[in-house]
């Protein structure tokens, strides 16, 4: 089946660490985004790629970092920069009909907290 | 501003009733128009897309008013299982500036 999976489920962060949260499509689909959410609030876009070796930044980017090496692939590094990384990480694709006919796909989710 | 506005809620009204959200949007490109819904600590599912002519789905009804940069959701005959927060998510732009912004979303609880 295909769909997107996010990796780990939980994580754990130490004060001053980097950590990478994973997310892998096999959807075949281009445009791939991370988002934020943190308790009682929406989902806030962090990075957005569009094709494979480019990204923009959404509207919180400082303190994450993104690669698209691959067309599967966007993995997210919460770097020591982001003072206040517990949160819930979203990762998805969209597919690529548009007219409203596009679709989200989403990963099950990344929940970060700091040890 | 925020790109993408909704009323936060909660909303908590008896099972059977009906209730509308409301959700504006700030950039008059945006191209499409959606209502997720997201229960707790899950990733958000789709409800509905929203076209300019309106549409529905059973007991869910969606507008679009590109005028007033406004879109709606109503649910009628609500269930306790209609029970979710729900997302206003917005598509803006084009080839690489595309974007999809999701409003903060509106807490909907049904009480029996």
């Amino acid at each position: 089946d295909g769909g997107i999976t996010q990796s780990p489920k939980y994580l754990f962060r130490k004060e001053g660490q980097n950590v990478t949260l994973s997310c892998e499509q096999n959807l075949n689909h281009d445009a791939m985004y991370w988002y934020r959410q943190d308790p009682g609030q929406g989902l806030r876009l962090i990075y957005y790629s569009q094709i494979v070796n480019d990204f923009q930044k959404g509207d919180i980017a400082e303190g994450y970092s993104v690669s698209r090496e691959k067309k599967e692939s966007f993995p997210l590094t919460v770097t020591s920069a982001q003072k206040n990384p517990t949160a819930f990480y979203l990762c998805a694709s969209i597919s690529e009909a548009g007219q409203g006919r596009e679709k989200l796909f989403f990963g099950s989710g990344t929940q970060l907290s700091v040890l | 501003r925020k790109e993408v506005e909704q009323d936060p809620g909660p909303f908590n009204v008896p099972e059977g009733a009906t209730v509308a959200f409301n959700c504006t949007y700030s950039n008059s490109a945006s191209q499409s128009f959606f209502w997720y819904r997201q229960d707790c600590r899950k990733e958000p599912k789709l409800l509905m897309s929203v076209y300019s002519s309106g549409n529905e789905d059973g007991r869910f009804t969606a507008q679009l008013n590109r005028a007033s940069q406004y879109i709606s959701l109503l649910i009628r005959d609500s269930k306790l299982s209609d029970s979710a927060t729900y997302l206003c998510v917005v598509h803006t732009g084009y080839s690489s500036a595309s974007k999809i912004i999701f409003g903060s979303g509106t807490r909907l609880s049904i009480r029996p």
